[in-house]
């Protein structure tokens, strides 16, 4: 069955530090990964989306990889701040009618 | 953007019951989504709801459990029925979206938080 995979339940990172958080997919090969910021008692808000022919996209201190030979994206955030602490998730999808999320990597900056 | 709002933001309810989840939307979509989110684990699609069609449930997720209507372009609801429990979760409803030009994304609503006793 097709399944997504985040490695880490949980990761804690000094301020200052680039954070790395690891998704893997097996079974399967994805038009594009997309990842998202979960906060507590909220709903997850869209951060990148990168496609099976793009190699890395980055957006202000965020920098996505997709590694279609590995079936992995890593998902950086650099110069990381206490406010990143939030839950990351993974998702992939073939089109917007049907996304599956993987079980989120909580992230902690510790100042 | 989309703009979702939902309601009720919380809500604690004796088993055997039913709760409606209304779900808002600021513009007109086409398709609206309802996810399940279990403490601690990730989000579960229940089942996408198109207006003017019956919503197409995944694995899992029955009709007679989850009914949906779609009465408009902007609106939703999703029932929980028949409460037990297990069906302790947090409700999201989406749609698809544009954002930074991909129509693959999803915009979230802030999630309704149950409680069955």
């Amino acid at each position: 069955s097709q399944k997504i995979e985040q490695n880490s339940e949980a990761l804690n990172i000094q301020e200052g530090k680039t954070a790395t958080l690891t998704c893997n997919y097996t079974n399967y090969s994805p038009a594009y990964l997309q990842w998202y910021r979960q906060d507590p008692g909220r709903g997850p808000v869209f951060l990148l989306l990168i496609r099976e022919n793009e190699k890395e996209k980055r957006k202000e201190r965020l920098k996505v990889t997709f590694d279609t030979t590995l079936k992995q994206s890593l998902f950086h955030i650099t110069a990381s701040q206490p406010a990143d602490s939030a839950t990351y998730l993974c998702a992939w999808g073939s089109s917007a009618s049907k996304i599956i999320f993987g079980s989120g990597t909580r992230l902690s900056i510790r100042p | 953007s989309a703009v979702i709002s939902q309601k009720p933001s919380r809500d604690i309810c004796q088993r055997g019951t039913s709760l409606t989840i209304q779900c808002q939307v600021d513009s007109q979509v086409t398709m609206m989504f309802w996810y399940r989110q279990q403490p601690g684990q990730s989000l579960t699609l229940i089942a996408t709801a198109n207006q003017g069609s019956e919503a197409t449930y995944e694995s899992g997720f029955v009709i007679d459990k989850f009914p949906i209507s779609r009465p408009n372009l902007t609106f939703s609801t999703l029932t929980v029925s028949n409460m037990s429990p297990e069906d302790s979760s947090i409700y999201l409803c989406s749609v698809e979206g544009a954002q930074a030009g991909f129509q693959e994304t999803q915009y979230f609503g802030p999630g309704t938080r149950l409680l069955v006793l």
